[in-house]
């Protein structure tokens, strides 16, 4: 069972373009969300965050946008630029009663930003 | 500041055999979680200890079992190993506040392949 979706297994921008990469969820009980960058050889890095009270979180030039009737997030890049080449990986995190806050993470979608 | 730290980078061992992982967290962090990434998927949880003490876990067999140390380190252990068990296994470590905003900062992981 899915409960996280990155249907793009890769996406191709060109430098300097917007990057948009997609994520779809399905359990309403998730409330807070990630992104994580991953390059080869690396752990996942942490991005940017966004909670389900908001629509929209930016930090520089990563906008992720939440659309909570669609369960869906967006992650934009602007302008995108090679370094941004990786492996993106979406999260979804809920707490449970434990007081555990759970990550549940997409398949990811590989970027490839040329020159 | 050194971050998440883990050992060793690759392991390959056969089918039957007993494995064991480690974790530094990062410092400051009292938190380590263990993640399993299969090829083309993304993390998925396996446990996280917390003051010695496994707090979560996620649907593994009980052939997988960890430990925390009193200076918060980690293993992850795992018995009679399947080909399946071939995977980059990530640690994760985090100071629990309670907070929505304890991020979870991840190492390189272990690349482990069983034959």
């Amino acid at each position: 069972d899915q409960q996280v979706k990155q249907n793009s297994p890769s996406l191709s921008v060109q430098e300097g373009r917007i990057s948009i990469l997609n994520c779809d969820y399905t359990n309403s009980m998730f409330d807070y969300f990630l992104w994580y960058k991953k390059y080869p050889a690396e752990g996942p890095t942490f991005l940017i965050s966004i909670s389900s009270i908001k629509d929209k979180n930016e930090d520089g030039r990563f906008t992720v946008f939440l659309n909570k009737s669609a369960k869906h997030l967006s992650l934009h890049i602007v302008p995108s630029q090679p370094g941004d080449s990786a492996v993106y990986f979406c999260a979804a995190s809920t707490i449970l009663n434990t007081g555990f806050q759970k990550l549940v993470f997409g398949t990811g979608t590989r970027l490839l930003v040329s020159p | 500041d050194a971050g998440v730290t883990q050992s060793p980078t690759h392991l390959i061992k056969t089918r039957g055999q007993q494995v064991t992982l480690r974790c530094s967290p990062k410092s400051g962090h009292d938190t380590v979680s263990w993640y399993q990434q299969a090829l083309g998927q993304g993390p998925q949880f396996i446990f996280q200890y917390y003051e010695e003490e496994e707090r979560q876990r996620g649907n593994f067999p009980d052939r997988f079992s960890g430990h925390q140390f009193p200076n918060y380190s980690s293993e992850l252990n795992v018995n009679a190993l399947l080909l399946g068990d071939s995977a980059l296994y990530l640690c994760a470590s985090s100071l629990s506040t309670g907070k929505r905003t304890d991020t979870q900062y991840f190492g390189p992981g272990t690349r482990l392949t069983v034959l």
